[in-house]
């Protein structure tokens, strides 16, 4: 078991750069969460998928932000165009029928 | 979705008992009580959950009020590793939606 795998580990854009983050679940685990950690406001859900299917957008915080699944062992969370205040730790987490598991995230800085 | 409280910080002796508290008055019948913990520049990490009944695993134990509206996380020997925020989640259970809270920040000192 691998673990849940993000990519990249780090990423640092410019502002008005579209910036992809990508999530590799852990296999056999139907669902896939992502979330968004930052000091003001903690870790925030975003978007979670049941067998691929995008269930709750509710966390998303604006059209800037889509997340799609094509596959069971693949999700990406895109950002376009990306501002200084989507800086954060962007975390995918996986399950099945069970408490998450998280990835190690993705530092995301917007200059 | 029912709301958790904890405290912001805590600090415990190493190899010392550490019971973090967490109150959950607005619980419903069917939320389960999660609890994780994120070390630093990692992801959160399970711990331990639970129901109704107090429950233990080799991370820790979980002490739950008769009444549900509060839980305690019992590290029965805190070393420097557990060093981290522990929060303190409510849940259905289909364990799909999880939200944070602020989390209690744990610092054991040597």
């Amino acid at each position: 078991d691998a673990g849940v795998i993000q990519s990249p580990r780090h990423e640092v854009t410019e502002m008005g750069q579209e910036v992809t983050l990508r999530c590799k679940p852990i296999s056999g685990h139907n669902s896939l969460f992502w979330y968004r950690q930052t000091m003001m406001r903690g870790l925030e859900l975003l978007i979670y998928f049941n067998n691929n299917v995008p269930i709750d957008d509710s966390g998303m915080p604006e059209d800037r932000f889509s997340a799609k699944m094509p596959n069971a062992s693949f999700s990406t969370l895109k950002i376009q165009p990306s501002e200084p205040r989507d800086s954060a730790v962007y975390f995918c987490a996986s399950s099945l029928k069970g408490q998450p598991k998280f990835g190690a995230g993705t530092r995301l800085s917007v200059l | 979705d029912a709301k958790t409280t904890q405290p912001n910080s805590m600090e415990s002796n190493e190899e010392e008992p550490v019971h973090l508290p967490c109150n959950h008055s607005t619980i419903s019948g069917t939320d389960y009580i999660h609890w994780y913990r994120q070390l630093p520049s990692q992801g959160p990490e399970y711990v331990i959950h639970g129901l109704t009944s107090n429950v233990n695993n080799r991370m820790a134990s979980l002490a739950i009020a008769e009444d549900r509206k509060s839980s305690t996380l019992i590290l029965h020997r805190a070393t420097l590793r557990d060093a981290a925020v522990y929060y303190c989640i409510l849940s259905k259970d289909n364990f799909n939606k999880f939200y944070f809270g602020s989390g209690t920040k744990l610092n054991v000192k040597p």
